[in-house]
């Protein structure tokens, strides 16, 4: 989940479509995740969150799953609508620490 | 609630120059983080403070950066002399206390150095 990369992945979906956006995260000891949404000119926005003792969490339209054997987080927005074009991250920590490690993100367009 | 406030939203500047950036957190939030964007380098962590105390700069850049929060209602981000490579998108966030539960994204400042 290092921040580094020259091209955010991309991921293009029809409005009313659901979308799944991926995350794999680089520490097994981090046991406390969250994604962010980040609209143009703005700063990150806390979605939605998930302590490594779950596999899944949901919330409005959104829902959380998590793999600690592989590593790996995924963020399911169900019913895509135009405001939810953005860049989305994942970013993880050790529960206790403050420190946030983002990935890399990922920018979804919507369709009409 | 009026959110993690940054000022200035934009600044240009001429290399060399000294810059400041400005940063008030959340009411009650006992910690403050202060991150850099870039397209290369995506969001990295540069400082945090607890209860106004720098708890972890190791993201720090270099000497030319400082970070102070004098008081918990105030934190300034400053780099002098400021260069092109510093060209990027800085935010402040806030949280409030007990563990990592989620930090407050203020709206951040563009910074084009010339």
């Amino acid at each position: 989940g290092e921040s580094v990369g020259l091209h955010l992945p991309t991921l293009s979906v029809q409005e009313g479509d659901n979308s799944i956006i991926n995350c794999a995260y680089s520490n097994s000891a981090s046991d406390y995740f969250i994604w962010y949404k980040q609209e143009s000119g703005k700063g990150p926005q806390f979605i939605i969150d998930i302590r490594s003792n779950m596999d899944k969490r949901q919330g409005q339209r959104v829902t959380v799953l998590l793999n600690k054997t592989v590593k790996h987080l995924s963020l399911q927005i169900a019913a895509t609508q135009p405001g939810d074009s953005a860049v989305y991250f994942c970013a993880e920590t050790i529960q206790g620490a403050q420190k946030l490690v983002f990935g890399q993100g990922t920018r979804l367009t919507i369709n009409p | 609630d009026a959110g993690v406030i940054q000022s200035p939203r934009h600044e240009v500047t001429e290399m060399g120059q000294e810059v400041t950036l400005r940063c008030k957190p959340i009411s009650g939030h006992d910690y403050l983080f202060w991150y850099r964007q870039t397209m290369m380098r995506g969001l990295e962590l540069l400082i945090y403070f607890n209860n106004n105390v720098p708890i972890d700069d190791s993201g720090m850049p270099e000497d030319r950066f400082s970070a102070k929060m004098p008081n918990a209602s105030f934190s300034t981000l400053k780099i002098q002399p400021s260069e092109p490579r510093d060209s990027a998108v800085y935010f402040c966030a806030s949280s409030p206390s007990g563990g990592a539960s989620g930090q407050y994204f203020g709206p951040g400042t563009r910074l084009l150095v010339l």
